[in-house]
């Protein structure tokens, strides 16, 4: 059974970084893609980023300069971190894994809650 | 970015009714467009992917169409667990989301 959990920190202060880990089970971040998407409170879904199954990153660009995704095979983990974080981060935080080829998000986690506040 | 336009943002209809939501995108797509369901507390929840194709495990009820930048989720017969929050997204250049539209029963 394909799963996605969200862990990671429910608050941060306003410009700290913030790092959110997914692990998944029952099936490999080598064969399928993950991305991150985001929801702030009562708002729509943001996609976030991505990490293909070789590796490879892509990147909102709106987020670009304050972001970095990378994995961890072994653990079958994948990790956001974002950096100078303002109220505006504050949001649930999602990964979400790739049906096949191109974004189609077909198993999601349950999500983190983020809140940026000093 | 491709910007996407959902109307309208507020739905509100009685069991058993069709409804159908509107998804316009900003340029054309060519069909790389899905759409999610979300209901209260929940992560979204794939539906239709690449205009009309269902995914596994979700009502026949549910159907997608559409082409160029206009594009549609029809619901041919309205369910209590239907009520939700939709989103549609296009991923024909980096993935952008519609605003949704808020389903409720009259």
């Amino acid at each position: 059974q394909v799963r996605l959990k969200e862990s990671g920190p429910r608050l941060v202060q306003p410009s700290q970084t913030l790092s959110v880990t997914c692990t998944v089970s029952g099936f490999s971040v080598t064969s399928y893609h993950v991305s991150w998407v985001r929801q702030p409170p009562g708002k729509g879904l943001e996609w976030v980023g991505a990490i293909w199954k070789g590796g490879s990153t892509d990147y909102n660009s709106a987020l670009k300069s304050r972001l970095s995704i990378s994995r961890d095979t072994s653990k079958n983990q994948v990790f956001l971190k974002m950096n100078s974080l303002q109220t505006d981060d504050t949001g649930t935080y999602y990964c979400a894994k790739h049906r096949g080829s191109g974004y189609v998000m077909d198993a999601w986690g349950q999500g983190a809650s983020v809140t940026v506040s000093s | 970015d491709i910007q996407m336009t959902q109307s309208p943002s507020l739905l509100s209809a009685s069991v058993g009714d069709r409804v159908t939501l509107s998804c316009k995108a900003s340029q054309n797509i060519y069909k790389y467009l899905n759409w999610y369901q979300q209901k209260l507390g929940e992560a979204p929840k794939l539906l239709i992917y690449y205009t009309n194709s269902l995914q596994t495990g979700i009502p026949s009820r549910f159907s997608g169409s559409g082409s160029g930048t206009d594009y549609t989720l029809t619901i041919s017969s309205l369910q209590p667990e239907d009520v939700a929050t939709y989103f549609c997204q296009q991923y024909n250049s980096w993935p952008t989301f519609g605003a949704g539209t808020k389903l409720e029963l009259k």
